[in-house]
């Protein structure tokens, strides 16, 4: 069984362009979170989705930052207009359901630096 | 609120070393506890967990028990090797609204050989 899978592992931009983030959850896995870690600290919540649904975007900076997980494919997160702060590692987890007995599954991160 | 404190690193010990790593939370309800390894480059890989208070995790010697009384969840190993050398990082997983992962800053260990 395939563990969480992202894509690109690194992906360098310059200001002003976009950054497309890209995971696939493990097989059989419907929910979907995003984490970022800036250089030396923790990782933060951004989102979680499921399905065709942002169900906490708590997280999410207001401006530039979405996400999506569509019906097929991978779940998406976006950035647009990228500045040097948006240089960290992002990370998407999944799980099978949400519950407090539920793990979280990271995959291996994407680390963007923007230039 | 949710809250996790680690204690800083660096940590360096010797190899066979005896580790402990403290992590205290805050918490409204009662969260699952969580302490994950990351090894340079790489995403977060589940070390162990509890989901109740006096539950003990365990996992590759390391072990760490769920104290509500003093609302700890501190990770030790009674001998570490070289191989562990890695950041470790206690989370909760909250328990009202939607269930997500609040994280430790982190500590970061060196052992050497």
């Amino acid at each position: 069984n395939a563990g969480v899978m992202q894509n690109p592992r690194h992906l360098v931009r310059r200001r002003g362009q976009e950054a497309r983030l890209r995971c696939s959850p493990m097989k059989g896995h419907s929910h979907v979170y995003w984490y970022r870690q800036l250089p030396e600290e923790g990782l933060k919540f951004m989102v979680y989705l499921q399905k065709e649904n942002i169900i906490d975007e708590s997280g999410m900076p207001k401006e530039r930052f979405s996400a999506e997980f569509p019906k097929e494919g991978p779940s998406i997160l976006r950035i647009q207009q990228v500045v040097r702060g948006d240089s960290a590692a992002y990370f998407c987890a999944s799980s099978p359901g949400s519950g407090v007995q539920e793990t979280q599954y990271f995959g291996p991160g994407t680390r963007l630096l923007v230039l | 609120g949710n809250s996790v404190t680690q204690m800083e690193g660096p940590v360096t010990l010797s190899e066979e070393a005896f580790l402990t790593i403290n992590c205290t939370y805050t918490a409204t309800g009662y969260p699952s506890l969580f302490w994950y390894v990351q090894y340079p480059g790489e995403g977060l890989q589940l070390l162990l967990k509890a989901t109740k208070a006096d539950d003990k995790g365990s996992n590759k010697g390391f072990e760490a028990t769920y104290r509500k009384e003093t609302t700890s969840f501190h990770l030790e190993k009674g001998s570490v090797q070289v191989s562990d050398s890695a950041v470790y990082f206690c989370a909760l997983l909250t328990t009202s609204g939607t269930y997500k992962y609040i994280f430790g800053t982190g500590t970061r260990l060196k052992v050497l050989a």
